[in-house]
């Protein structure tokens, strides 16, 4: 099973700051990286996928990059709206598998 | 617009059986594979199975051997049949879709079903 570590877990930062986000897998996926944004008592929304795609209606501040085992997800000019949880996703072997979440707090 | 709605979850008791259903639309369900993710409460985001377009089914080994997986493409919906439900089954179930192949990430997801596994 491959595992995924995010880091890190929990993050506060100020509107219009920048946010990194990385993933790391326990070996080489290529680019079969995602990511996803669940704010409190909702689904979870794709945001990224294959590393580095943007999803569609996803907001341009979102980026992802990446490749092997080791990825990020920016988010430039953090705004309010996205105070939530996000996670990344690996879809290159079975089992699926996710990373333990990054917690983003505005402060 | 993609649409998938879970339904089906409640509180059962240890041992139980439970089976939960996903009824998509807005898309050609058929041409899909699906999954279903789960998620205590506070923790983070679990796979619990996937069915490809031809049937073929997949679980981790936490649930292998009492899930199963089946979807009915002519009623557009999924389901997940839960048996020997144990306390660490409880979650919120979300049904969400896969791509037209395998590794492809899951791009849209339901509102989720929650099962409480209690006695």
């Amino acid at each position: 099973e491959i595992v995924l570590t995010q880091s890190p877990d929990f993050q506060s930062v100020t509107p219009k700051e920048k946010v990194t986000i990385t993933c790391r897998a326990s070996q080489s996926i290529g680019s079969s990286l995602h990511w996803y944004q669940q704010k409190p008592d909702q689904s979870p929304k794709l945001l990224i996928k294959y590393a580095s795609q943007s999803f569609s209606g996803v907001p341009s501040r979102f980026s992802g990059s990446g490749s092997g085992t080791d990825f990020t997800l920016t988010i430039n000019s953090l705004e309010a709206e996205d105070a939530a949880t996000y996670y990344c996703h690996q879809s290159s072997s079975l089992p699926n598998t996710f990373g333990g979440g990054t917690k983003v707090e505005i402060k | 617009e993609v649409q998938l709605v879970e339904s089906g979850g409640g509180l059962v008791q240890p041992g139980g059986s439970l089976r939960l259903s996903c009824a998509a639309s807005g898309f050609t369900f058929s041409s899909y594979d699906m999954h279903w993710v789960r998620q205590a409460t506070g923790k983070g985001l679990e796979w619990v199975s996937a069915i490809g377009t031809a049937g073929d089914t997949y679980y981790p080994g936490s649930v292998k051997g009492r899930f199963t997986i089946s979807r009915e493409n002519a009623k557009n919906s999924l389901y997940l049949q839960m048996n020997s439900l144990r306390a660490g089954d409880t979650a919120v179930y979300y049904c969400a879709r896969g791509g037209r192949g395998s590794g492809s990430p899951f791009d849209y997801w339901g509102q989720g079903t929650l099962v409480t596994v209690s006695s």
